[in-house]
């Protein structure tokens, strides 16, 4: 079964500053779907980013680009220039083939942007 | 954009009622939907696969006769929660398959049971 961690329950950045959110995730497949998603107080889940595990290439979506480590196992989140808006429950997630299929979840991580 | 809607968004019953959470894709086909429990301050933990036209696959330790879930159609899968009791208290989400691998989350549905 698939598992993924993320190791900061909470964390904090100032408004304009970077910020790097952690996750590392046990699989056996090869070819597999990994995310990062948003919770605001809302508690609408909004979908960040997406990475395929086959392509090499780390995804970016303006202000947010991962880190991805195939071989370590690790998706990492990267906030640049953090707006208050960004503040919410960050949900590291894997789904792997065929299409379709739930996702696993992490325990996730609290990020308050600070004035 | 892929919509999924869910009604209600919060409900408030008496123990030993039930409760129906319904959930819809507004503009696309889910053949496939997930049912989600989420406890406050934790995760999404998966309770169920909404199939259309078949039986639900439940997740381990998810007593099926307590979460009937119906997927009667390829837009709208439903979760009865039958009995309810003040722990079944919590929040629910829905989610459906969409085009590119990701999935569309529903807006949830907070469920208090006094």
């Amino acid at each position: 079964a698939q598992t993924v961690t993320q190791s900061q329950p909470e964390m904090s950045v100032q408004e304009a500053e970077t910020v790097t959110l952690s996750c590392t995730y046990d699989t056996s497949e090869n070819n597999y779907y990994l995310f990062w998603y948003k919770q605001p107080p809302s508690r609408q889940m909004i979908l960040v980013i997406r990475q395929e595990a086959y392509k090499q290439q780390n995804a970016t979506e303006n202000r947010f680009s991962v880190n991805f480590q195939k071989a370590a196992k690790s998706f990492s989140l990267k906030i640049s220039d953090s707006q208050l808006g960004d503040t919410a429950m960050y949900f590291c997630a894997f789904m792997k083939p065929p299409y379709g299929q739930n996702f696993v979840f992490g325990p996730g991580t609290r990020l308050s942007v600070l004035p | 954009g892929a919509v999924v809607s869910q009604h209600p968004s919060w409900v408030i019953c008496k123990s030993g009622t039930s409760v129906k959470i319904e959930c819809r894709s507004l503009d696309f086909q889910a053949t496939t939907m997930f049912w989600y429990r989420q406890f406050p301050k934790q995760s999404l933990m998966l309770m169920a696969t909404s199939n259309e036209g078949s039986k639900a696959t439940y997740e381990q330790g998810v007593e099926k006769d307590k979460f009937l879930i119906n997927h009667a159609s390829l837009t709208l899968s439903t979760l009865t929660v039958t009995s309810a009791h003040p722990e079944d208290s919590s929040f629910y989400i829905c989610s459906a398959p969409g085009p590119n691998t990701e999935a569309f989350f529903g807006q949830g549905t907070r469920l208090t049971v006094v």
